[in-house]
């Protein structure tokens, strides 16, 4: 099985801050990682897909890297509404998938 | 653009059986573009992969409950389901349905999401 490992699993920060989300996987996966939002009480959303493409209709402040075992989601200029849960997927075996456990980020 | 709405009973009895469905609008389930997937949340905690079926009837379970678990699609109502059999109070989640696009394995499209409860 391939274990991910998101970091941090909180994260405090500010509007117009610029944040990044870290995603390792216990063995190489390419580019077969998928980043998703999640707000409370809602489905998650997809973000960005295949490591760095950006989802249609979400915003160019959100993106990704990475690629072999570590990833990176980051977001500048924070804005209110991205006050949310993040989860890293691997899909390199797929479609057996797994997540990340979570990264909240919190407003400072 | 794709629309998934899960449906089935809210509450569960422990060693029972649990059933949902997921109707998909707005696009054909036999569509080889996309897996068609159920992700659980239990209450407060992170997204478990539950497991995901081919336009062909194909089956992919998570090891952890592949003996307990069965999808199943049904193309005539465009709707794919899932059982989940002997189940106990850690089976409490919310439970999304989700296409799946196969080229690059992401959920682009999601239920909304439905919460059953495993209780006496």
């Amino acid at each position: 099985d391939i274990q991910m490992t998101q970091s941090p699993s909180s994260l405090s920060a500010s509007v117009g801050d610029r944040v990044t989300i870290s995603c390792r996987t216990s063995q190489t996966i390419s580019i077969y990682l998928n980043w998703y939002q999640q707000k409370p009480g809602k489905a998650p959303k997809l973000l960005i897909y295949a490591a760095s493409s950006l989802q249609s209709g979400v915003p160019s402040r959100f993106s990704g890297s990475g690629s072999g075992t570590d990833f990176t989601l980051t977001i500048s200029n924070l804005q209110p509404e991205d006050f949310a849960t993040y989860y890293c997927q691997q899909s390199y075996s797929t479609p057996l998938y797994t997540f990340g456990q979570g990264t909240n980020l919190e407003i400072k | 653009q794709l629309q998934l709405q899960e449906s089935g009973p809210g509450l569960v009895k422990p060693s029972e059986t649990l059933s949902l469905t997921c109707t998909v609008s707005g696009g054909s389930i036999n569509s080889s573009r996309y897996y068609w997937g159920w992700i659980r949340q239990p209450p407060g905690k992170g997204l478990e992969w539950v497991g995901s079926i081919s336009y062909s009837g194909s089956t992919y379970y998570n090891p952890s409950l592949k003996s307990r678990v069965t999808i199943s699609v049904d193309t005539s109502k465009n709707q794919f389901s899932l059982k989940l059999t002997s189940v106990t109070a850690t089976d409490t989640s919310v439970y999304y349905c989700a296409a799946i696009v196969v080229l690059v394995g992401a959920a682009g499209s999601w239920g909304q999401g439905t919460l059953v409860t495993v209780s006496s």
